[in-house]
């Protein structure tokens, strides 16, 4: 157990819809990542937050959104579903922002768009 | 960041060490190196990193050559368990933009058979 909570643990849609996927980091850990890891692009870094404030930004869709909140738990937005965004998304969070802190990862969710 | 290349597959007994190469003959001195696990579909798991003395902690050893080129994991006594995707990372402490982020390729699949 690395600490980091995910939340749903799958979730099934239809496509145009939109969903929230909830990340509670470890305690004491000020910065948040999301990744995305579908079949055939593997493991994609999608943004990162830290102590509220983005920090980086990856291969993040622009239908796509975060936030880190005040207590520090992060919400990936997802809207205007497509069968492609139908994936794994983990979150991972780190005591700082950089190298050379390790990440912790969340169990994940997966989505799946119908 | 440093171009880290692995095997694509390795195969291990039950119970020997496993010891799985990382070639990172682009490395720069600020560059960290980076072990993660996936064990299938769940979320990535931190295992060690290393500058540049070799590392060990209660999961594995990290082994970097003089010339930080390349490095081996060691798993000393692999269990069924540790069949996972192996990802050698290399990441640069350097400030700003998305170094606090990971860029994971293909990595080894390891097999530990009975």
């Amino acid at each position: 157990d690395s600490g980091v909570t995910q939340t749903p643990k799958h979730l099934i849609t239809a496509t145009g819809q939109r969903v929230t996927l909830r990340c509670s980091p470890r305690s004491g850990d000020l910065s948040v990542y999301w990744y995305q890891q579908s079949l055939d692009q593997g493991l994609q870094f999608l943004i990162q937050y830290y102590n509220g404030e983005e920090r980086a930004k990856g291969n993040i869709l622009e239908r796509f959104s975060a936030q880190q909140f005040p207590d520090l738990h992060s919400e990936l937005n997802l809207s205007s579903l497509e069968l492609g965004d139908s994936a794994l998304y983990f979150c991972a969070s780190s005591v700082g922002p950089e190298v050379p802190y390790e990440q912790y990862f969340g169990p994940g969710t997966r989505l799946t768009v119908t | 960041d440093a171009k880290t290349t692995q095997p694509p597959s390795m195969d291990c007994a039950e119970g020997r060490a496993a010891n799985l190469p990382c070639n990172h003959s682009t490395i720069s001195g600020n560059e960290y190196v980076y072990w993660y696990r996936q064990i299938h579909s769940q979320g990535p798991q931190y295992i060690i990193h290393g500058l540049k003395n070799n590392e060990t902690n209660e999961m594995a050893s990290l082994i970097i050559t003089e010339d930080r080129k390349s490095s081996t994991l060691i798993l000393p006594h692999a269990t069924l368990r540790d069949t996972a995707v192996y990802y050698c990372i290399v990441r640069s402490m350097n400030y700003g933009g998305s170094q606090g982020n990971l860029i994971f390729g293909k990595g080894t699949k390891l097999s530990v058979k009975p």
